[in-house]
């Protein structure tokens, strides 16, 4: 049972590149989520997706895309990076919204110069 | 507008005491209430929650304490120990619509002295 894995660890970008981000949960969770931290702050959410084929954005969703055609995969797509999506990024997952604990992969570290 | 506040950002104790860690919220639509754990290069992993209906969960060690009415609440680790030198997140939700999205604090990072 490897929980919430993420792809890559690390990733330099140029300015105006574009990358996938890669997050596969294996608990069948219907509830997946994509956060962003950066330095001496929360996590703040990106996007969500409360089963396959629904998304929908969270509090910075700007720069960013989303699909879920399975339950496991939920990538995140940076279309033309800038320095400000340099930042540590989470997947998480959870059986349900509120009471319910999400469960965070190792994250992603983006640097994009 | 910062809906869960932690204003401490750091705390450093003596192993074998307790670490207080404090939060503050402003939304009075939140139900639930979650302490994360994160160690550096990690994901953070949930450590303990209590839901509104409540004003004390207790797990070994940690006990976390709210306060509805001042809108505050708090993470008792006793007695601390060096392993629990990480940074702690305070997160809240609603049950239902907008609200049942989990916001985070800024964490605090505890070091336990040996």
């Amino acid at each position: 049972n490897a929980g919430v894995t993420q792809t890559p660890k690390f990733r330099i970008l140029k300015i105006g590149q574009s990358m996938t981000l890669q997050c596969t949960q294996d608990m069948n969770h219907n509830y997946m989520y994509w956060y962003r931290q950066d330095p001496g702050m929360g996590l703040k959410l990106i996007y969500y997706s409360v089963g396959a084929g629904i998304t929908d954005k969270g509090e910075v969703p700007n720069g960013y895309n989303v699909s879920r055609s399975t339950t496991e995969d939920f990538p995140l797509r940076l279309e033309l990076a800038a320095p400000s999506q340099t930042s540590v990024y989470f997947c998480a997952s959870s059986y349900g919204v509120g009471f319910y604990e999400q469960y965070f992969g190792p994250g992603t570290r983006l640097t994009v110069t | 507008d910062q809906q869960v506040k932690q204003n401490s950002p750091s705390l450093s104790v003596q192993e074998g005491r307790i670490s207080i860690l404090n939060c503050d919220y402003t939304n009075s639509m939140f139900d639930y209430f979650l302490w994360y754990k994160k160690y550096p290069a990690e994901g953070p992993t949930f450590l303990i929650s209590i839901s509104s209906i409540k004003d004390k969960n207790e797990d070994g060690r940690f006990t976390v304490f709210l306060n509805k009415s001042a809108k505050h609440l708090s993470l008792h680790i006793v007695p601390s120990q060096p392993g629990d030198s990480a940074v702690y997140f305070c997160a809240a939700s609603g049950a239902t619509g907008a609200n049942s999205k989990l916001t985070f604090g800024k964490g605090i990072t505890l070091s336990v002295r040996p």
